[in-house]
């Protein structure tokens, strides 16, 4: 089958600038995650979609982040405008329905603010 | 958010030694505790979810187990290779708080 595709896989802009993630889930996988990996730390979740609704958004600064997945599918992330405390990776993952499946991650996008 | 740890932040060993590591996650809640492995330009890989205490599992040479009421979770790697140098992750599941990664484990394994 195949994997989780993200796209770009490298992303440099200044800060101030907005800057878009994109995923592709696995096929049939319901739930979707969005993590951001600082350089020396574990994935923090940022937000979880089930379908095209929202699990959890506690941890996303929406006042610069947002996210959707409109059909249940594919899914954005956009950072606008960008810090240069976001300079990390972005993971996406996707999952069978439920928080006991195990999660299939994509590459991940590298992010650098000058 | 509540807190997941593990321990140790690196390690390395010689091929052929067995290691194992520690995650120690919230009781409280319990749901799941998942297990991943993350080599360097790689994406990270699930080794195991867990939701039962005493659970073991095991996968070719690595096993984990899981001990709910006390909040930890070993991963034992035997007879280590160099092909299983990566950081190893472990993530809990509390009810009412979804998925909180812990920062990992570095496993170095030289020739």
């Amino acid at each position: 089958e195949a994997g989780v595709a993200q796209s770009p896989r490298y992303k440099i802009i200044e800060k101030r600038q907005s800057v878009a993630f994109w995923c592709n889930p696995i096929s049939g996988h319901a739930t979707l995650y969005w993590y951001q990996q600082i350089l020396g730390q574990g994935p923090k979740l940022l937000i979880q979609f089930q379908n095209n609704g929202v699990v959890d958004d506690s941890q996303l600064p929406k006042d610069r982040f947002s996210a959707e997945r409109l059909k249940g599918v594919d899914s954005t992330l956009k950072i606008q405008p960008a810090k240069l405390e976001d300079s990390a990776v972005y993971l996406c993952a996707s999952s069978l329905a439920g928080e006991n499946q195990p999660q299939h991650f994509g590459d991940g996008t590298r992010l650098s603010i000058l | 958010i509540l807190n997941v740890e593990q321990s140790p932040q690196s390690l390395h060993v010689q091929e052929g030694d067995s290691t194992n590591f520690t995650c120690s996650f919230p009781s409280s809640n319990f749901y799941a505790l998942h297990w991943y492995r993350w080599e360097t330009a790689k994406s990270p890989e699930a080794l195991f979810v867990m939701t039962l205490n005493g659970d073991e599992k095991k996968k070719g040479r690595i096993s984990a187990t899981l001990n709910t009421k006390e909040g930890y979770s070993y991963l034992y790697i035997k007879g280590s290779q160099p092909e299983d140098s990566a950081t190893y992750l472990c993530a809990s599941v509390n009810y009412g708080q979804n998925f909180v990664f812990g920062p990992g484990t570095r496993l170095s394994v030289l020739p």
